[in-house]
């Protein structure tokens, strides 16, 4: 089945610990997207890619970094975790929102604890 | 003013209750909705997309008015298994590719 996939669904890391999450997707969606996600809160946008264009939020921190290295991947980095940090981190993609049904569809998600 | 504006509840109603939630934006120019359906620590899943007036899926009923700027999800029949989180989300005008979130409305439905 055509579906979004995250890896891990559990990291654990140590304050300061470089982490990378990643992302795939079957769908072959143009448009690739990282959310945070605290609890009892709504997502946040973080960034997202229309094909290889990278569009950062202006409220993201510098400590966050994204890669797209092909359709299919994409990787959110945290260069040095802090204890705020801690949350879901959640990718999605969509079609061109130029066409009709331009759904957003999640991953599972990526727990991130932080010690 | 919020983008995108829900009730976050609860609302706490018994099996077979109809409940309706309403959504608000402010971006008028805004051209699709959806609502999601969000279990506790899970992913958010989607539950209808609103795209004209309205639309219709069993006990669902999501109806759209553009000129009061607002969304609204009807549950008829609540189940159990209704009980969750629902996010109302609307993608932003054409060129930005963003989708804007409500904080989610929760629902608890009681036996």
């Amino acid at each position: 089945d055509a579906m979004v996939i995250q890896n891990p669904r559990y990291q654990v890391t140590q304050f300061g610990k470089p982490v990378t999450l990643s992302c795939s997707q079957t769908l072959n969606h143009n448009v690739m997207y990282w959310y945070q996600q605290k609890s009892s809160q709504a997502p946040k946008l973080l960034f997202h890619y229309y094909d290889k264009d990278f569009n950062n939020e202006a409220d993201t921190p510098d400590n966050f970094q994204s890669r797209r290295p092909n359709t299919s991947f994409c990787f959110l980095d945290i260069r040095s975790p802090g204890l705020g940090d801690a949350a879901m981190y959640l990718c999605a993609t969509s079609r061109d929102p130029g066409l009709s049904y331009n759904e957003q569809f999640f991953g599972p998600g990526t727990r991130l604890t932080v010690l | 003013r919020k983008e995108v504006e829900q009730d976050p509840g609860p609302f706490n109603v018994p099996e077979g209750a109809t409940v309706a939630f309403n959504c608000t934006y402010s971006n008028s120019a805004s051209q699709s909705f959806f609502w999601y359906r969000q279990d506790c620590r899970k992913e958010p899943k989607l539950l209808m997309s609103v795209y004209s007036s309205g639309n219709e899926d069993g006990r669902f009923t999501a109806q759209l008015n553009r000129a009061s700027q607002y969304i609204s999800l009807l549950i008829r029949d609540s189940k159990l298994s209704d009980s969750a989180t629902y996010l109302c989300v609307v993608n932003s005008p054409s060129g930005t590719y963003k989708y804007i979130f409500g904080t989610g409305t929760r629902l608890k439905v009681l036996a």
